[in-house]
């Protein structure tokens, strides 16, 4: 079973600075890794997802950007964040194919920008 | 394309009673389906999945869904409801071959049982 450290739980930031989530993986190895941003409470917004080192797909356009420096860790980061940017983040990491498909969920970062 | 739907923003049950949360999915071939929780303030959690086989699947927390191609659903079930199954919850699908390897997730449900 694979478990998901996300850090930190609780965020306020201002506006205009940097931003940095971090994600890191145990239990596999080679997974997809996914940061999701979740508001309101409500619906999923994929923003990247990562297939190995150094590969990160953009879901939609944002000041947001994502690395993936080791194979099991995953970076969120920003250079000045926007009060659109408070939400809830989520990090998700899969070992896909077959009868072991299913994601595994980090326990979340909220962020409030003020 | 693969889609989901979740008709249903807000489900309100008894507890003891049964309850069902309802999840449509629309993709070009064979799907791979999966129920997700929620509770507050936290990260998703794997309930059950659909991969082949049996139409019914059991997952945890007694919860099962059962998979009906003809009326493409997956509907999430429980014979008895508890008011610690109050949550969110999320219907996620993937075309099992030639589509995306990211599941595409639903709205979600919020389900709220009631003492």
């Amino acid at each position: 079973s694979q478990t998901i450290h996300q850090w930190p739980a609780t965020l306020v930031q201002p506006v205009g600075s940097p931003l940095s989530l971090e994600c890191t993986v145990e239990g596999t190895s080679n997974p997809n890794l996914y940061w999701y941003r979740q508001a309101a409470g409500r619906g999923l917004q994929l923003l990247f997802y990562s297939v190995g080192i150094g590969q990160i797909s953009s879901e939609v356009p944002q000041n947001l950007s994502a690395s993936r420096p080791q194979d099991r860790q995953f970076i969120l980061s920003s250079k000045k964040l926007l009060l659109s940017d408070s939400g809830f983040y989520l990090c998700a990491s899969q070992t896909s194919g077959g009868t072991n498909e299913k994601l595994f969920f980090g326990s979340g970062t909220q962020l409030s920008v003020l | 394309a693969q889609s989901v739907a979740q008709p249903e923003d807000q489900v309100n049950v008894a507890e003891g009673n049964p309850l069902t949360v309802k999840c449509t999915y629309s993709v070009s071939g064979n799907p791979y389906l999966f129920w997700y929780v929620q509770y507050p303030n936290r990260g998703l959690q794997f309930l059950l999945k659909y991969i082949t086989g049996d139409n019914l699947v059991k997952g945890s927390y007694g919860f099962e869904a059962e998979f009906n191609k003809s009326q493409t659903s997956f509907h999430l079930k429980k014979p008895s409801a508890l008011v610690s199954d109050s949550a969110l919850y999320f219907c996620a699908v993937r075309e099992r071959t030639g589509g995306s390897y990211i599941p595409t997730f639903g709205r979600g449900t919020s389900l709220i049982v009631h003492p």
